[in-house]
């Protein structure tokens, strides 16, 4: 089954205490990207990579960390948590171009920093 | 500033009648775009999408058209279902349809009553 899997689905921590939210994808997709979803802000991208080893910045970087070391997984880390993460996270992942290649996401992690 | 605009935060219909939810967006260099069902707990999930060089695209009871010179997109369900009840999110792609970079508007959560 094509899916996109997301660790931990829930996680309550506290400030400063290093965090990875793990995402794998198994459609050999070369486009993975991090989302969080905030009341009233919608879905705001985090982190992007096109492929291996390529990351860059999306709307609200500030606070993370992202690798992509192998083309399947994308993991999430935050070095230093604060209360103003504590949000619904998202994987997604797609392949880069085309029509009809719709981006596929995780079931989402809701992190509560503390 | 928002490049993604979905105004209405709700909308509540009745079953059977007509649903139709509206987005707007503000960059020209936009030239796919798409719309995402999100249920509580789970994540958004491809609905239907548009190329630009279109301006209506149908699947069964779901209807996207595009209005390119008011930059205008909206959503029609028909007839609108309760298993429809979700938070909508419009998004918008540039460069060729790719998927990868996905601007999201805030979500509209409709309601569909029995």
């Amino acid at each position: 089954e094509a899916q996109v899997t997301q660790n931990p689905r829930y996680l309550i921590t506290v400030t400063g205490k290093k965090l990875t939210v793990t995402c794998s994808q198994n459609m050999n997709h070369e486009y993975m990207s991090w989302y969080r979803q905030d009341p009233g802000l919608g879905l705001r991208q985090i982190y992007y990579s096109m492929n291996v080893e390529v990351t860059d910045k999306g709307d609200v970087p500030e606070g993370y960390k992202v690798s992509r070391k192998e083309k399947r997984n994308f993991p999430l880390i935050l070095e230093s948590p604060s209360p103003n993460q504590t949000s619904l996270y998202f994987c997604a992942s797609s392949f880069y171009r085309g029509p009809g290649t719709e981006a596929f996401f995780g079931q989402g992690t809701r992190l509560t920093v503390v | 500033d928002q490049q993604v605009k979905q105004n209405s935060p709700s909308l509540s219909v009745q079953e059977g009648r007509i649903s139709i939810l509206n987005c707007d967006y503000t960059n020209s260099m936009f030239d796919y775009f798409l719309w995402y069902k999100k249920y509580p707990a789970e994540g958004p999930t491809f609905l239907i999408s548009i190329s630009s060089i279109k301006d209506k695209n149908e699947d069964g009871r779901f209807t996207v058209f595009l209005n390119k010179s008011a930059k205008h997109l909206s959503l029609h369900i028909v007839p609108s279902q309760p298993g429809d009840s979700a938070v909508y999110f419009c998004a918008a792609s540039a460069g060729g349809g790719s998927q990868g970079n996905l601007i999201f508007g805030k979500g509209t959560k409709l309601s569909v009553k029995p």
